[in-house]
């Protein structure tokens, strides 16, 4: 079946710092890749994507590379803001089977302090 | 409308009794989808609809849960018997035609049991 595996959280950073947090699948066929962000009392976001390898999704000055030999899709920001606090989500589509149905890592909870 | 809406965004029940919980879709969209998330466990699956397909209820957690979605739009989740272990957010998304677009999140119904 399919998986993602994200690092546990909470990770706790000062403003302006770097940024990583891992993920890594596993997917019966060749996937589509996601980050979503939840901010806090907020629904999930889409934050960017890739749906092939060596692509590279970004967005508000985050960026992800789809790893094919790795199976990673590891999230990174060069200087995290206070306003980057939120639960990162990491997730797959693998439509091989027919099903569209996205599979979510358990959230990375980022804590950026002033 | 302009995004996906959820209603109530919380709800507090008594042990034992059902509780409804709704999904307006973004008008157009044909996917629909049901996860589950509880403190610490990422989001879980329950149910998937797509079109005039028979939906895959392979994340429903047992026969007290269902869901219906009538005329292809709204989505009603009920759970008969509430139980004290039902209690999380609900989260609904859609998307459309089900492919490896992202999915759009409503901003979840949150279900305390006590």
């Amino acid at each position: 079946g399919n998986s993602v595996t994200q690092m546990e959280g909470p990770v706790t950073l000062s403003e302006e710092a770097f940024l990583t947090i891992n993920c890594t699948y596993t997917a019966t066929g060749y996937p589509s890749l996601f980050w979503y962000v939840q901010y806090p009392g907020e629904g999930l976001q889409l934050l960017l994507k890739a749906t092939k390898a060596d692509d590279k999704g970004s967005n508000k000055g985050f960026e992800a590379t789809y790893r094919k030999e790795t199976t990673s899709f590891h999230l990174e920001k060069g200087s995290v803001q206070v306003s980057d606090s939120a639960v990162y989500f990491c997730a797959l589509i693998d439509a091989s089977g027919g099903s569209y149905i996205p599979t979510f890592g358990r959230g990375t909870s980022l804590i950026v302090h002033p | 409308g302009a995004g996906v809406s959820q209603s109530p965004s919380n709800k507090v029940t008594e042990k034992g009794k059902d509780v409804e919980l709704r999904c307006d879709p973004i008008s157009g969209h044909t996917a629909l989808y049901w996860y589950r998330q509880s403190l610490g466990q990422g989001l879980e699956f329950l149910i998937y609809f797509q079109g005039n397909s028979a939906p895959d209820k392979s994340g429903l957690p047992s026969d007290r849960f269902s869901a219906e979605r009538t005329g292809g739009s709204v989505s009603t989740l009920t759970i008969q018997r509430t139980q004290q272990e039902d209690s999380a957010v609900y989260l609904c998304a859609s998307s459309p035609r089900g492919t490896n677009t992202e999915a759009f999140f409503g901003q979840g119904t949150r279900l305390t049991v006590v």
